[in-house]
Parts: C-alpha cells; sequence; structure tokens
C-alpha cells in the first residue's frame, strides 16, 4: 500500500524567504505526483503535476522536483510572500488504469505561514 | 472562483433525514470523484466516475448514494448519516487520458454537519 510523507507538517518563515516542502512516498513505482495548495475551508488547487518520467515542473516562483528512485518530492518556493500562506499537499498516482482516471494517495500536508 | 461549482457551501441536517450533495463542471471532463476530508487530515476519495459510469467505490457505507446523471452533474445523496460523517466534501473533475497527465480540478467542497 501506497504511503505518502510530507514533512515539516508546519513552516513559518519570514516573507522573501526561500523554502522548500518534502514528500516522500513508499513504492517508488508511480504513474505520477502532483503538488495542491489548500486553503482553510477551500478546496484543493493544483499547483504543479510531474509526470514519472519528468525531474520537474516550473511554474511562476514554484519548482517541483522528482526522484522516484528514492521516493522523494521537494517543492520550492522562491520569495515566499504571505499570500502563499496555505496547506501544501502532494498526491501520488500509483498506475495506470483502464479507466484512464487519477487514482491518488495524499500525503497529510504542510501548512505554511509566510510573516509580513 | 473554482471551476468546479458545489452546492451548498454549509449543510447542517439530522441523522433521519435525506439530502443531496451537488458538483457541476463545464469543462468538459469526463472523470468526476467525491472526496471526503476530516479537518487536519488529507481528501480520502470515495467514488470515482468515468464517462458517467461507476468505476471506484472505496468501500463507502450504503447511506452515501453517488449518481451521475450527465456528463456535467454529480451528485451525492445522503441518508441516515451519523456524526462521525461530519466533513468536508470535495468534487473534482480530470480529463480521461491514459497518459495519466492531466490534473484534477476541486471545487471548494460542501461542509457538512450531522446533528
Amino acid at each position: 500500500k501506497q504511503e505518502v510523507t510530507q514533512i515539516p507538517a508546519a513552516l513559518s518563515v519570514p516573507e522573501g524567504e526561500n523554502l522548500v516542502l518534502n514528500c516522500s512516498f513508499t513504492d517508488s513505482a508511480i504513474y505520477n505526483l502532483q503538488w495542491f495548495r489548500q486553503d482553510p475551508g477551500k478546496g484543493l488547487t493544483s499547483l504543479l503535476l510531474i509526470q514519472s518520467s519528468q525531474r520537474e515542473q516550473t511554474s511562476g516562483r514554484l519548482n517541483a522536483s522528482l526522484d522516484k528512485s528514492s521516493g522523494r518530492s521537494t517543492l520550492y518556493i522562491a520569495a515566499s510572500q504571505p499570500g502563499d500562506s496555505a496547506t501544501y499537499l502532494c498526491a501520488v498516482r500509483l498506475s495506470v488504469n483502464s479507466g484512464g482516471y487519477q487514482k491518488v494517495t495524499f500525503g497529510i500536508g504542510t501548512k505554511l505561514q509566510v510573516i509580513p | 472562483d473554482t471551476e468546479v461549482t458545489q452546492t451548498p457551501k454549509h449543510l447542517v441536517m439530522g441523522m433521519t433525514n435525506k439530502k443531496s450533495l451537488k458538483c457541476e463542471q463545464h469543462m468538459g471532463h469526463r472523470a468526476m470523484y467525491w472526496y471526503k476530508q476530516k479537518a487536519k487530515k488529507p481528501p480520502e476519495l470515495m467514488f470515482v466516475y468515468s464517462y458517467e459510469k461507476l468505476s471506484i467505490n472505496e468501500s463507502v457505507p450504503s447511506r452515501f448514494s453517488p449518481e451521475c446523471p450527465n456528463s456535467s452533474l454529480l451528485n451525492l445523496h445522503l441518508h441516515a448519516l451519523q456524526p462521525e460523517d461530519s466533513a468536508l466534501y470535495l468534487c473534482a473533475s480530470s480529463q480521461v487520458s491514459g497518459q495519466g497527465n492531466q490534473p484534477q480540478h476541486f471545487g471548494d467542497g460542501t461542509r457538512l454537519s450531522i446533528l
């Protein structure tokens, strides 16, 4: 059974700092890995999706890397802003299914607070 | 603003009530999902519909009954719920793709409280 762990559980940084969030998974036979952001009481917003054949993906100040063999992914946030405060979750898709839908396992998330 | 719309945003119901949660998307996605999320926990998959057919039921109790009347709508019918069913219920949709490169899009959820 795939298990997804995120460290740290919570992180508080001053505005402008660069930071790294970590995600690890036990079964390296993943199909893709996705990073999400969740604001309190809201749904999830997809940030980046990395296919198993890719090493990294970038979007603006965000960069996500994937090392399948070691079962790890990192989300790098550059020049953090107070608006980045949210919970960040990673989700791993283990296999392709004939239905073509995404069946994923989520980590518990890292709660980030960026202090002005 | 999200492209997946869920109604109602909040719902309080008694254990004997019958109610429904609704989810709508107009992105042409043919896979739709229901998740349950308890406080400070990750979302847990409940159901997956692919091309309007139920593809996954994660051993969800029968007091939760999903329905996909067309490619844009997904309902979750609730009956005789228990207090432990109180949670945030999230709907998501995605393209159906054998390449697995299509992200899921989530609604803002329905906050359900069972009295």
